[in-house]
């Protein structure tokens, strides 16, 4: 069964500070993933997305990473603000099922002035 | 920039009602998809749509959903009879190619969905 796994639940940084969140995936044959950002009561709002061929890629402060090997990602947020605090989701897509994505529980972060 | 829209972004409906959720793709993209999250819980894939035909549905998608794009701009989910546990936060999207070739998926706003 497809999984999405993402760590930590929750996070509280202080604002300029820096973060990392993880995923790990069970998906399987890999097309690609994606990063959003969900505030609360908004739809997701896409981040990054990279394929299997691809290991790193930046988006202004947002910074993420692939390791297909081992099929884990990371995000990186670097000098936090206030405006970060949201959830952040990390979804995979298999090429075996068109359209259909599978989406973890997603991180909830908390920046603190 | 253009973006999804969708309509209502507050529907209360009792138990047992007919609703129709409507949204707004973006213009040129072709590949549709609804979405649902229950408050609290991770989003989760209904079904995708394509050339005006179901490409990929979920379990949940059973027969008390359907989808359908009546005109070249609306794309409807339509539940035939609420139930109580239909309650949840629904979202379109829509991508100008499929997942596969990865290309992004953008979000509408969603509806928020409340059956009494």
């Amino acid at each position: 069964k497809n999984q999405v796994e993402q760590s930590p639940q929750s996070l509280i940084i202080l604002e300029g500070k820096n973060c990392t969140l993880q995923c790990n995936y069970t998906v399987s044959p890999f097309s690609n993933l994606r990063w959003y950002k969900q505030d609360t009561g908004r739809g997701p709002v896409s981040l990054t997305i990279m394929t299997f061929s691809e290991n790193t890629k930046s988006n202004g402060r947002y910074t993420a990473t692939l390791d297909a090997d081992t099929k884990q990602s990371s995000l990186h947020i670097t000098a936090s603000q206030l405006s970060d605090s949201a959830s952040y989701i990390c979804v995979v897509s298999s090429n075996t099922n068109a359209g259909k994505s599978t989406f973890g529980d997603g991180t909830t972060l908390t920046v603190k002035p | 920039e253009p973006e999804v829209t969708q309509t209502p972004s507050h529907q209360v409906t009792q138990m047992g009602q007919e609703v129709i959720l409507r949204c707004v793709p973006i213009s040129n993209h072709l590949y549709f998809y609804w979405y649902r999250q229950i408050l609290g819980q991770k989003v989760e894939f209904l079904v995708s749509f394509y050339n005006n035909e179901i490409s990929e549905k979920s379990e949940i998608f059973d027969d008390q959903f359907s989808v359908e794009r009546p005109d070249g701009s609306n794309f409807t989910l339509k539940i035939r009879s609420t139930k109580l546990e239909d309650s949840a936060m629904y979202f379109c999207a829509s991508s100008e190619r499929k997942d596969i070739l990865s290309y992004e998926q953008y979000f509408g706003p969603g509806t928020r969905l409340t059956v009494t």
